[in-house]
């Protein structure tokens, strides 16, 4: 059974700085792995779809990437903004349901 | 495209009533897929349709509860006899078969 396990669980950062937020999991055989954007009481924002092929992918000021081998990915933000302040969650599958992370709450800090 | 709608947005019940909820999803995606979501928890899957099948159920999924998509386009998920704990967050999303997933704004619904 897979399990998504997101560290840490929330993040506080000034604004500007540059931050990770990881993702590991347990089965390495995965189809797909997306990043979303969740504000509070909303649903979800695709923000980044890897395909297990892939080793990363960019939308502006978002790099992911991924390693099947370690089982994990990596959400860089970039130059961050107080508009960035969400909980953000990864998840994997693709060809089947998602697995989803808890998420990490980020808070950016004017 | 006008995205994944859902409707009602919120819906406060009373324990032991039923309640229908409604997704239309991207008008070319084959898969609906339907989660639910507590506070602090990422989302958990519920059911998912191919068109109008039913594909796959979670354990989840009491016998309270039941989703149709009869003719391959909009979705209900319909939960009976209310009960607490089925207070949550549910939220519908729609994408190809190994594509992205589309989610929609989502339904809240509290039981009092």
């Amino acid at each position: 059974k897979q399990e998504v396990t997101q560290i840490p669980a929330a993040l506080s950062v000034p604004e500007g700085e540059n931050l990770v937020l990881n993702c590991s999991f347990t089965d390495s055989a995965i189809y797909n792995l997306q990043w979303f954007r969740q504000d509070p009481g909303k649903g979800l924002t695709s923000l980044l779809l890897i395909q297990s092929s892939q080793r990363e992918q960019t939308s502006g000021r978002l790099n992911a990437s991924l390693d099947k081998s370690s089982g994990r990915s990596t959400l860089y933000i970039a130059a961050s903004q107080p508009g960035d302040s969400a909980t953000y969650l990864c998840a994997l599958g693709g060809n089947t349901p998602l697995v989803f992370g808890k998420g990490t709450r980020l808070s950016v800090i004017a | 495209d006008t995205g994944v709608s859902q409707d009602p947005r919120h819906k406060i019940t009373k324990r032991g009533q039923n309640v229908t909820f409604r997704c239309d999803p991207i008008s070319e995606h084959n898969r609906l897929y339907w989660y639910r979501q507590t506070l602090g928890q990422g989302p958990e899957f519920l059911t998912y349709f191919q068109n109008e099948a039913q594909l796959e159920k979670s354990r989840l999924l009491s016998d309270r509860f039941s989703a149709e998509r009869p003719k391959g386009s909009f979705s209900t998920l319909e939960i009976q006899r209310t009960e607490q704990g089925d207070s949550a967050m549910y939220l519908c999303a729609s994408g190809g078969q190994g594509r992205e997933q589309y989610f929609g704004p989502g339904t809240r619904l509290t039981v009092t």
